[in-house]
């Protein structure tokens, strides 16, 4: 079974330009999580979907981050504009209402803004 | 305000030392603990607690919990290089997973 997968895995711009991530969950998982981590830091919920429903949303800073999941799937986090406090790990994580317990993350992606 | 705190926030120790790492918290409506072990990639998971007293064991690693006090441990015994990571604890509350800032462990040789 594949895990959750996450791309790009890494990506550099410049601030002020805009910037996309993208999550597949593990198949089935209806609930899916996208964190933040800064360095040295535990991950930080930035919203919660229960299938294409975004149920949690209350950490998104929602002037420049947005975030979709138009079939209850796949997810997409967008930032625009970046800036340079941005530059962090985006987490995807997810999980099945039949075991509610544990999380399943993706690798990340590392972005950088220059 | 819910929070999680993980203590020490990091440990440098030798091949075959057993170490304790230490998580605390206060969390609305727990419905879980759980232990995450993160290198330089996803974190992946180790234990899930949700009964006070229970040990969990796998391998050299093992976890309890204690609801009364809000704690958790995890032990680590005759650690190996490989054992060094960033050891993530977090706690489900009816809805939501709270992080820890993780116990970076470092295991030389």
């Amino acid at each position: 079974e594949a895990g959750v997968v996450q791309s790009p895995r890494y990506k550099i711009i410049e601030k002020k330009q805009p910037v996309a991530f993208w999550c597949n969950p593990i198949s089935g998982h209806n609930t899916l999580y996208w964190y933040l981590q800064n360095l040295g830091q535990g991950p930080e919920l930035l919203i919660r979907y229960e299938n294409e429903e975004a149920v949690d949303d209350s950490q998104l800073p929602k002037d420049r981050f947005s975030a979709e999941r138009l079939k209850g799937v796949d997810s997409t986090l967008k930032i625009q504009p970046a800036e340079l406090g941005d530059s962090a790990v985006y987490l995807c994580a997810s999980r099945s209402a039949s075991s509610p317990g544990e999380l399943f993350f993706g690798e990340g992606s590392r972005l950088t803004v220059l | 305000e819910d929070k999680v705190v993980q203590s020490p926030l990091s440990l440098v120790v030798h091949e075959g030392d057993t170490v304790t790492l230490n998580c605390s918290y206060e969390v609305t409506n727990f419905r879980s603990l759980l232990w995450y072990k993160q290198e330089k990639k996803a974190p992946t998971f180790l234990f899930m607690l949700t009964s006070s007293g229970i040990e969990k064991k796998s391998g050299r690693l093992s976890s309890i919990l204690d609801k009364k006090e809000l704690f958790s441990i995890l032990n680590i015994t005759a650690t190996q290089t490989g054992d060094s990571a960033v050891y993530l604890c977090a706690v489900k509350g009816t809805y939501k997973y709270i992080f820890g800032t993780g116990t970076r462990l470092k295991v030389l040789a």
